[in-house]
């Protein structure tokens, strides 16, 4: 199966900076099938990216992904108070399904 | 509008088996290129996907849990059922069921989840 691996594992920021997280995959993701994820305590996961830079509806411009083959980035261009959680990283180009450790972004 | 919902005991003995149960709306798993997958999350932990089922029956598993866990369908009440044996208080977790569908364009991940449902292992 595909591991992926997240980095760093927490990111301490401001509002107002960028933020770029990262995404490793053992092997190659196919057809750039990498999605990501924001979090929020007591809240099921929130599909922020697909397709590897692809944005879900309703996700704002703030958020880009990037990347292929097994390097993924997610940029969060201007942290907002609300864009404080976990994000995960997660491949579904392979079953099974796997995910990354999670980057907890912290204020 | 796509819901979906689980169910199932909050508290389950060191042994015994889970039996969690997702109800949805919005789409029908007898009809479209449409999946149901269950995943957990453990207390401050990760993500971990465990079984998938698809619009034609077909059933994937976790590799590391394949035996003991078996989903199934039930597409007249549009309820996917997941049930794990011998549970251990590391199974402790909150469980989501999720869908996953197949457009034209390719696979669409994990749009819409239910609110989860915490399992708690202990006798």
């Amino acid at each position: 199966e595909i591991v992926l691996t997240q980095s760093p594992g927490t990111l301490s920021l401001s509002p107002g900076e960028r933020a770029t997280l990262s995404c490793r995959a053992s092997q190659s993701v196919s057809s750039s099938y990498l999605a990501w994820y924001q979090q929020k305590p007591g809240q099921a996961p929130r599909l922020l990216i697909f397709g590897a830079s692809s944005r879900a509806t309703g996700i704002p411009d703030r958020f880009s992904g990037s990347g292929s083959g097994t390097d993924f980035t997610l940029t969060i261009s201007r942290l907002e108070p609300e864009d404080f959680a976990v994000y995960y990283c997660q491949q579904y180009g392979r079953t099974p399904r796997t995910f990354g450790q999670g980057t907890k972004v912290e204020i | 509008q796509v819901t979906l919902r689980e169910s199932g005991p909050a508290l389950v003995k060191p042994t015994q088996t889970l039996t969690l149960t997702c109800t949805f709306s919005g789409f029908s798993l007898s009809t479209s290129r449409v999946c149901v997958t269950w995943i957990r999350q453990p207390p401050g932990k990760a993500l971990e996907w465990l079984a998938r089922i698809d619009w034609d029956d077909d059933k994937y598993y976790s590799t590391s849990l394949k035996t003991r866990l078996t989903i199934s369908k039930d597409t007249s009440k549009n309820q996917v059922v997941l049930t794990m044996t011998n549970m251990d208080p590391v199974d402790t977790a909150t469980y989501y069921c999720t869908r996953e569908e197949i457009l034209n364009s390719g696979w669409y991940p994990f749009d819409y989840w239910g609110q989860g449902a915490l399992v708690t292992v202990s006798s």
